[in-house]
């Protein structure tokens, strides 16, 4: 079946540090991969988008890489800050048909001053 | 940018009763509409897909009886938990796609069920 496994576990970095999150899927090649950020009680909001043909995007302190091979994102946030501290979601389109997002478990990123 | 209002953002109710979560978009035409359910410390998990002037498509293992979801205009789809129990405590989340690849959330509502 296909899969999306993010980190269950907390990530606990201190401010100033770079903070890499792992997305891994299985059983599917997908034409994009996303990352979104949740804060406790809200919804998600989206971040980044990398395409099956990009290996790398940046959006100011965030980077996000893309490796089709080893059906894996990486998701860094450079000089973090303890304002980054939230879940992180990857989410690929499955192809399903009903053009839904499925979402990995999210890993709870924690930003110490 | 698209913008989803969710409402409400919280509720309480009695076990049995009905309560109804809405969601708008702003400023945009949501052809199609997503309803997602999060139990604490898990990721998002599709409930059903929403159709404007269509029947909504349901996942496996979601009865579609006791969550009715209305999708009657382009701007409004809307989900109705019906004799709501404990077990249905959640926070539910709707999503509207606004691009081939993009999307969008609401805000998300919690639901207590007391």
């Amino acid at each position: 079946s296909q899969k999306i496994e993010q980190n269950s576990e907390a990530l606990n970095i201190q401010e100033g540090k770079t903070a890499t999150l792992t997305c891994n899927y299985t059983n599917y090649s997908p034409a994009y991969l996303q990352w979104y950020r949740q804060d406790p009680g809200r919804g998600p909001v989206f971040l980044l988008l990398i395409r099956e043909n990009e290996k790398e995007k940046r959006k100011e302190r965030l980077k996000v890489t893309f490796d089709t091979t080893l059906k894996q994102s990486l998701f860094h946030i450079t000089a973090s800050q303890p304002a980054d501290s939230a879940t992180y979601l990857c989410a690929l389109d499955m192809d399903t048909g009903r053009r839904a997002l499925t979402f990995g478990s999210g890993t709870r990123l924690q930003v110490q001053p | 940018g698209a913008v989803v209002s969710q409402h409400p953002s919280w509720v309480i109710c009695k076990s049995g009763t009905s309560v109804k979560i809405e969601c708008r978009s702003l400023d945009f035409q949501a052809t199609t509409m997503f309803w997602y359910r999060q139990f604490p410390k898990q990721s998002l998990m599709l409930m059903a897909t929403s159709n404007e002037g269509s029947k909504a498509t349901y996942e496996q293992g979601v009865e579609k009886d006791k969550f009715l979801i209305n999708h009657a205009s382009l701007t409004l789809s809307t989900l109705t938990v019906t004799s709501a129990h404990p077990e249905d405590s959640s926070f539910y989340i709707c999503s509207a796609r606004v691009s081939p690849d993009g999307y969008t959330f609401g805000s998300g509502t919690r639901l207590t069920v007391v």
